[in-house]
């Protein structure tokens, strides 16, 4: 399977625990990003990196909310303290460096915050 | 994030007909626009992009951009039940994409 691969695919934790997601995208793409989406919303940006630098991060993004993806391959993303409000479905995509711009999805992580 | 605003829906059709969506946005600078299908519980799946002004065929797909209206649509002809899910409208934003809310499509056997 050469597609995004994201894990896990569901967690469910309890408010003030973290979490961390794992992504593995396409082999040959340079960028890599996380958006959150929840129900009846399109996806949120988060972040993206193109290689291992973290190029931006979205100003709604809170501080317990941190990405990394070293050696430029998979990424993680994690989150610190846990609040009902971050339950959400946590997708990751990636994209060529040069291209049209179109972004390649994994299936997502659902977060459930108890 | 650029705005990008779709009619809410949802849309119900029947087998057959034709299903009209539509999306606007607020950057006249955007170059890149792409329609997603998402199936209830699935992640996004890309069925079309389009660069230009005009029309852009792909089977029973076309999508429409008009970029001094700011409007950009996507037309399923003879539409099927595996049809049936949240198309979401995306406009490309530096070098990420900013999406709209999405419709959802419900076509009628």
């Amino acid at each position: 399977d050469t597609g995004v691969s994201q894990n896990p695919r569901h967690k469910i934790t309890k408010r003030g625990q973290n979490v961390t997601f794992r992504c593995d995208p396409i082999s040959e793409h340079n960028r890599l990003y996380w958006y959150r989406q929840t129900l009846g919303q399109g996806p949120e940006f988060l972040t993206y990196f193109q290689n291992e630098a973290q190029l931006e991060k979205s100003r709604l993004l809170s501080d317990r909310f941190s990405a990394e993806r070293p050696k430029g391959s998979f990424s993680t993303l994690e989150i610190q303290r846990t609040e009902q409000g971050d339950s959400a479905m946590y997708l990751c995509a990636s994209s060529f460096m040069v291209g049209t711009g179109e972004l390649f999805f994994g299936e997502g992580s659902r977060l459930t915050v108890l | 994030q650029k705005e990008v605003e779709q009619n809410s829906g949802p849309l119900s059709v029947p087998e057959g007909a034709i299903a009209s969506l539509n999306c606007t946005y607020s950057d006249r600078g955007s170059q890149s626009f792409f329609w997603y299908r998402q199936y209830s519980g699935k992640s996004p799946e890309l069925i079309m992009s389009i660069y230009s002004n005009g029309d852009k065929e792909d089977g029973r797909f076309t999508a429409q951009l008009n970029k001094a209206s700011q409007y950009v649509s996507l037309l399923i002809r003879d539409s099927q039940p595996s049809d049936s899910a949240t198309y979401l409208c995306a406009v490309n934003d530096d070098y990420k994409l900013s999406f709209g809310a999405g419709t959802t499509v419900t076509v009628r056997a």
